[in-house]
């Protein structure tokens, strides 16, 4: 699977929209883009995934560029609660009989505030 | 949720005891993953299981053994605990019915302390 660049860290204001940037330059292009998030102490939180087109959910909306080097998961409205650690992940399609493993790295610290 | 539960949540145990750690789902996921998570570390794959029965090896399954007799239950062991194994362990489940769905559910977490 292709190793993923996201930032330490990053702040938001409570209203606004959180954008968070992943750098997968190594992608493949069977490879889907996988957002999680962590809010502390609970187990990680499937958020939205894509593969070249952007997608949109009741959650976020994901962005990938056309060469699929980099993409952005957007909170369009932060609150509180989305405080959270955010993990991006590329993963290799569906593979047959073998099982979907994803790989976590260490993700970006996403701090909403008031 | 996702219908996947983890039991005990919170266990206290003494090096060399046996430990097992129960993952257990009602939403007939083909695929059952356990993993482990410790302070500067992301999450990192123990062992997973592609089927009753049927399982295989993650990047960090040294001292640990695992067990799927039945679809909704997937079973960690560690046969002989040590202080390294001291962590957070998280179950997640995917693929509803026969097909390797692209989204991993997770459960609560256990967290194990061994003394």
């Amino acid at each position: 699977d292709a190793k993923t660049t996201q930032p330490t860290s990053m702040d938001c204001a409570e209203g606004r929209a959180a954008n968070l940037p992943c750098n997968h330059s190594t992608i493949s292009g069977n490879e889907y883009v996988y957002w999680y998030r962590q809010i502390h102490s609970q187990g990680p939180q499937y958020i939205i995934h894509g593969l070249k087109n952007n997608e949109t959910n009741e959650m976020a909306s994901l962005i990938i560029t056309e060469d699929r080097k980099s993409s952005t998961l957007i909170l369009p409205h932060a609150t509180l609660r989305d405080t959270a650690v955010y993990y991006c992940i590329v993963r290799a399609d569906r593979l047959t009989g073998t099982a979907s493993k994803l790989t976590f790295g260490t993700g970006t610290r996403l701090q909403v505030t008031l | 949720d996702a219908g996947i539960t983890q039991s005990p949540r919170h266990k206290v145990t003494e090096t060399g005891t046996p430990v097992t750690l129960r993952c257990h789902q009602t939403e007939n996921h083909r695929y059952m993953y356990w993993y482990r998570q410790d302070p500067g570390h992301g999450l990192r794959l123990i062992h997973y299981s592609y089927g009753v029965k049927d399982t295989d090896k993650g990047e960090v399954s040294d001292g640990y053994s695992v067990s799927r007799s039945k679809t909704e239950d997937f079973l960690l062991t560690l046969e002989s605990a040590t202080s390294s194994q001291t962590s957070v362990y998280f179950c997640a489940i995917s693929g509803r019915g026969t097909s390797a769905g692209y989204e991993q559910y997770f459960g609560p977490g256990t967290r194990l302390t061994v003394t």
